[in-house]
Order: C-alpha cells, then sequence, then structure tokens
C-alpha cells in the first residue's frame, strides 16, 4: 500500500544539537510538506517542495532546513538555530497544486529537546 | 489575517448522535478547497471530506456531512450517528486555488471532540 512513512516516531535530543527527520512517500505524489504542530494548536508550515531540487519557505522556516533530492524523500533539520524545538513534526504530500488536493499525511514525529 | 477559525475548542455528544463541529473561513479568492482532518490521540492526521467552492451540493463521506453555506463562509462538519471512536481533534482547513493553486492548506486550531458511552 501507498503511504508516508516517518521515522523515528519519538525523538529524544540535547539542547544545541542538530537532527534530521526522515520522510519518504510512495505515492508519487509530487508536492511535500512539513508541518509543525504545539499542544493544543493546529498544523504550522514549514516548509514544503512543489518538485525536486527546489523547495520553498512556509510560515515558520526559521532554525529548519531541508532537501529534496529525490521525489520520494523529503527529509527536515531542526537546527540548533531553533529556539523551541520540541514539538510534534507532521510531513505531507499532495498530488498536484489545486485546491482540491488534499494533503496526505504521515504518523509524525514527537521530537524532544532538552 | 487567520483564515480560519474553529470556535468550539471542545464538543462532547452522546454516542450514537449527530454532532456539529464548526468552521468559518475568509478569502478574496473565487476557488478555494475546504478540508476537515481527524486526528486521533496517536496523531496521525486522516483526510475524512472534502467541499469545492463551487460545488453546488454538500459533500458526504459515509457518516460525514459538510454543511457548507457559501455566503456565511462556513463549512460545518456534521457527524452522523457518533461512536466512540469519532473521539478525537477534528481540524478544519482551506486551500487556495488561483493561478494554479496554492501551496499552502490552512489549518484552524481544531475542536476536541469527545464521545460519551
Amino acid at each position: 500500500d501507498g503511504g508516508i512513512t516517518q521515522s523515528p516516531k519519538y525523538l529524544f535530543r540535547k539542547e544545541g544539537q542538530n537532527v534530521t527527520l526522515s520522510c519518504e512517500q510512495n505515492l508519487n505524489h509530487d508536492a511535500m510538506y512539513w508541518y509543525r504542530q504545539d499542544p493544543g494548536q493546529g498544523l504550522r508550515l514549514i516548509y514544503y517542495s512543489q518538485i525536486v531540487n527546489d523547495f520553498q519557505k512556509g510560515d515558520i522556516a526559521e532554525g529548519y532546513s531541508v532537501s529534496r533530492e529525490k521525489k520520494e524523500s523529503f527529509p527536515l533539520t531542526v537546527t540548533s538555530a531553533q529556539k523551541n524545538p520540541t514539538a510534534f513534526y507532521l510531513c505531507a504530500s499532495s498530488k498536484g497544486q489545486g485546491a482540491s488536493s488534499p494533503l496526505h499525511f504521515g504518523n509524525g514525529t514527537r521530537l524532544t529537546v532538552t | 489575517a487567520q483564515k480560519i477559525t474553529q470556535t468550539q475548542p471542545g464538543m462532547f455528544v452522546q454516542e450514537k448522535e449527530a454532532v456539529t463541529l464548526d468552521c468559518t473561513y475568509d478569502t478574496s479568492d473565487p476557488s478555494y478547497g475546504l478540508f476537515w482532518y481527524k486526528q486521533p490521540s496517536s496523531g496521525e492526521m486522516i483526510f475524512l471530506i472534502y467541499q469545492g467552492s463551487y460545488d453546488q451540493q454538500n459533500a458526504t463521506e459515509g457518516r460525514y456531512s459538510l454543511n457548507f453555506q457559501k455566503a456565511r463562509k462556513s463549512a460545518n462538519l456534521v457527524i452522523s450517528a457518533s461512536q466512540l471512536g469519532d473521539s478525537a481533534m477534528y481540524f478544519c482547513a482551506m486551500r487556495e486555488g488561483g493561478r494554479g493553486g496554492s501551496e499552502k492548506l490552512v489549518f484552524g486550531k481544531g475542536t476536541k471532540l469527545t464521545v460519551n458511552p
């Protein structure tokens, strides 16, 4: 079955360390996204990519970086510059960019930085 | 400006009853899509239902229906015959479609639904 795989499910890091969250999809979707969710909040867009080797900043890109070297993969690096990195991170993909294209999500990675 | 507003932080419903979750939106784009997602405590986001701005009829998917009132800019989710497994967070979201589409799916802050036995 096609889907989006995020790993690991839980991640713990010390403050000052960079950490990379994995996101892989086998849906053959062109667009991929990273969202951040804080407790009791909706989702906020970090980065998105419409095609390979291209990506754009979302609403809260500071302290994060991404790459899109393959269509299937869109890893997110949380750098030490991100002031409040502890959060739930969701990766998503969509077939197109039209208004009717829903996003399909992975199961998320819960990052805790101490 | 906030584009999606969900005014109910929490809702309670008795099992087997219907419940309506409110959502209002704001956009100047004539072409847009409205989505509802369910997020159980495990965290995954599950796509439930979609309504296009030009759709003449309200969308339905099984026990889910969308009460779309375009003039009021509201897109309320109706869940009929509630089940215990419906207890979750529910998010309303919008994607604008003008000029080839939008990169963003913008979310509301969500409503926590609790179904009581």
